[in-house]
């Protein structure tokens, strides 16, 4: 199967910070992306599709400014939280399509102090 | 709107044992999608099965089968013999159209926990 990488697996960062997470497909062209948030022995709730070369569609709620997202490229996807805070502490997961399936990357766990 | 429905948080049994997670869903689309994911404690998830709503057919693959009802709009998943390797989160979801370009997402649910021990 196809491979979706994403970096960094972990992070802390301080309240205030952006952070920015990447997701790469390492072996395909992905030309659209997803990023899915995981609360705690929680479901994955779809934040944004990721569409290379124009503006991510974000789900309703979804703070657009906060979460941002910048899919420059047919093999990269990044997700930047702006000015985390506590409540942005989560497993954010990215998923790419190739051949018909979704390929998810290993999740980044974000921890906002 | 699309719904699923995992009743099930946590389930405990001991290695060998056969186990069923349950799924059930709805969606008012007359072609949809099913599928189910396993989340270890790595926290990537492994794709296992994917099923359309035309295709009743049970499935077997290996020590895991998939009974498909649409008359009840169930989706269960059954490890047979289980393992310790089997421990992880699975997660039953839909979507009403294959990746064809204009992506559709998936609607997940919220996770069955089996812990398998010996």
């Amino acid at each position: 199967g196809a491979v979706v990488s994403q970096h960094p697996s972990w992070v802390i960062c301080k309240s205030g910070t952006s952070v920015k997470i990447e997701c790469r497909s390492l072996d395909f062209q992905a030309t659209t992306m997803f990023w899915y948030r995981q609360f705690p022995k929680q479901s994955l709730m779809l934040m944004a599709t990721s569409n290379e070369g124009s503006k991510a569609t974000y789900e309703q709620g979804v703070e657009k400014d906060k979460f941002l997202i910048n899919h420059a490229s047919l093999t990269l996807s990044t997700l930047t939280v702006t000015s985390a805070h506590p409540e942005d502490s989560s497993f954010y997961i990215c998923s790419a399509i190739y051949q018909l399936e979704a390929f998810f990357g290993q999740g980044t766990r974000l921890t906002v102090v | 709107a699309q719904k699923v429905t995992q009743v099930q948080t946590e389930i405990s049994v001991v290695e060998k044992e056969d186990v069923t997670l349950d799924c059930v869903y709805e969606t008012r689309d007359t072609t949809y999608y099913l599928f189910w994911y396993k989340q270890p404690p790595s926290g990537e998830l492994v794709f296992l099965i994917r099923r359309n709503s035309f295709d009743e057919q049970n499935e077997i693959s290996g020590r895991y089968s998939w009974n498909f009802q649409k008359s009840t709009s169930s989706f269960n998943f059954t490890i047979t013999a289980s393992q310790v390797v089997d421990s992880a989160v699975y997660f039953c979801a839909l979507s009403d159209k294959l990746y064809t370009g204009t992506a559709s997402k998936l609607t997940f649910g919220t996770g069955t926990r089996l812990q398998v021990t010996l």
